[in-house]
């Protein structure tokens, strides 16, 4: 079964609205943390927010933000006033249980943002 | 921006032959990680590190082998390569492994995209 996964493989967004990328998660352990990464055209891989699973509060940085749902195991990211910056891959990835190396990776999804 | 340099960017090369790609980062950070992504497969993890001199296995190990003689290099080596290690390789770094609400997030290098012909 899959760990993480993201659903949307493509998404075409009108600049200045609002973005929800999905990511679902599955674990048993009760202490994980949940990633996003940006991926632009030009290839690196860029950390945007964590969640950690004991957080009270959603995380956010600026234009992201983290919609943690925890019973329904999804941590969607909300990105708000798209840009056309904002063009890229997604991944979302999560880490099961503390100090543990292995990080699972979702398959991405590739945002497109209209201008 | 982390330190982190990866070379070769680009590569091509031919089956059989050997092939070793570097890692060099000037973070200090204990842990580095060797991944490669391909289509449809996100990121998997090929091998880390966790201390000079201290490696282990990922998931994508096989025909590949690590050494880390110093903290900021992190060597990955293909000692005969096939068209199926045709991908892109990310090296990456972290100050931990994260714990609770301290993410040990991972920071990662440029990408090398390696061709096996």
């Amino acid at each position: 079964a899959q760990k993480i996964t993201q659903t949307q493989p493509g998404m075409f967004v009108q600049e200045k609205e609002a973005v929800t990328l999905d990511c679902t998660y599955d674990t048993s352990d009760p202490s994980y943390g949940l990633f996003w990464y940006k991926q632009p055209s030009s290839g690196e891989m860029i950390f945007l927010i964590y969640q950690g699973s004991y957080d009270q509060q959603n995380a956010t940085e600026g234009r992201y933000s983290l919609n943690f749902q925890k019973a329904r195991k999804s941590a969607n990211l909300v990105i708000s006033a798209s840009q056309l910056g904002d063009s890229a891959m997604y991944f979302c990835a999560m880490r099961e249980g503390d100090s543990n190396y292995q990080l699972i990776w979702g398959a991405g999804t590739k945002l497109i943002i209209k201008p | 921006d982390a330190g982190i340099t990866q070379s070769p960017r680009h590569k091509v090369t031919e089956t059989g032959t050997p092939v070793t790609l570097r890692c060099h980062q000037t973070e200090n950070h204990r842990y580095m990680y060797w991944y490669r992504q391909d289509p449809g497969h996100g990121l998997r993890l090929i091998h880390y590190s966790y201390g000079v001199k201290d490696t282990d296995k990922g998931e994508v190990s096989d025909g590949y082998s690590v050494s880390r003689s110093k903290t900021e290099d992190f060597l990955l080596t293909l000692e005969s390569a096939t068209s199926s290690q045709t991908s892109v390789y990310f090296c990456a770094i972290s100050e931990s492994l994260g714990q609770g609400a301290y993410a040990g997030e991972l920071f990662f290098g440029e990408g090398s995209r390696l061709t096996v012909l």
